[in-house]
């Protein structure tokens, strides 16, 4: 079983669409989780950064993190053409230990 | 602001040429990644400066790979000599606070 899981899609919805993208994990001692979105042939692009349990909210965009049942998701709401890229999950235990341990991405496409 | 910097953006060599990469971090960022990302994976972590000190080298390939960041600033990714199975995306990223990191452009390797 690898650390981070991540459903690689792809997925596919209307403009307009709420769009649920989920992680889970088995490391207990992660406390850091992230949200990229990396569009095709880029790097990735950090769009939602929280630590340990709890929502949070930026734009169309929030974050979710749910410790007890190591499940983390990302909501987009009024899905965009321009929000089509594939979105990575990534986890820290933090402290001294910066490593980043990712999932294999989601690939979104929204279609107009 | 400027982003992180990472050149080339592509590169074609044969096997068992050499080849190296560059890396310019965000100015004021002292922790600088490398990370390989794999078609249809996430990145994962090859190495971590703090500085100039290579903090955690634990996952790079010492045989063939070596990586150096002499002035703690830009840094310096090569393989020599390369592999078919080095194929792939090179992505550099750097960091203020250790958990926030930002990734540059990456550079995309085809090993012939």
């Amino acid at each position: 079983q690898k650390e981070v899981e991540q459903d690689p899609g792809p997925l596919s919805v209307p403009e307009g669409a709420i769009v649920s993208l989920n992680c889970t994990y088995s490391n207990s001692a992660f406390q850091y989780f992230m949200w990229y979105r990396q569009y095709s042939r880029k790097g990735p692009e950090l769009l939602m950064y929280t630590y340990s349990s709890g929502n949070k909210e930026d734009g169309r965009f929030t974050a979710q993190v749910d410790k007890s049942s190591k499940y983390i998701s990302l909501f987009i709401r009024d899905s965009q053409p321009s929000d089509s890229a594939t979105y990575l999950c990534a986890m820290s235990p933090g402290g001294s230990n910066y490593k980043l341990t990712f999932g294999k991405g989601t690939l979104l496409t929204v279609n107009p | 602001e400027a982003g992180v910097v990472q050149s080339p953006r592509y590169k074609i060599i044969e096997k068992k040429q050499p080849v190296a990469f560059w890396c310019n971090p965000i100015s004021g960022h002292n922790t600088l990644y490398w990370y390989l990302q794999n078609l249809g994976q996430g990145p994962e972590l090859l190495i971590r400066y703090e500085n100039e000190e290579a903090v955690d080298d634990s996952q790079l390939p010492k045989d063939r790979f070596s990586a150096e960041r002499l002035k703690g600033v830009d840094s310096t990714l090569k393989i020599q000599p390369a592999e078919l199975g080095d194929s792939a995306v090179y992505l550099c990223a750097s960091s203020a606070t250790g958990n926030e990191q930002f990734f540059g452009p990456g550079t995309r390797l085809t090993v012939l």
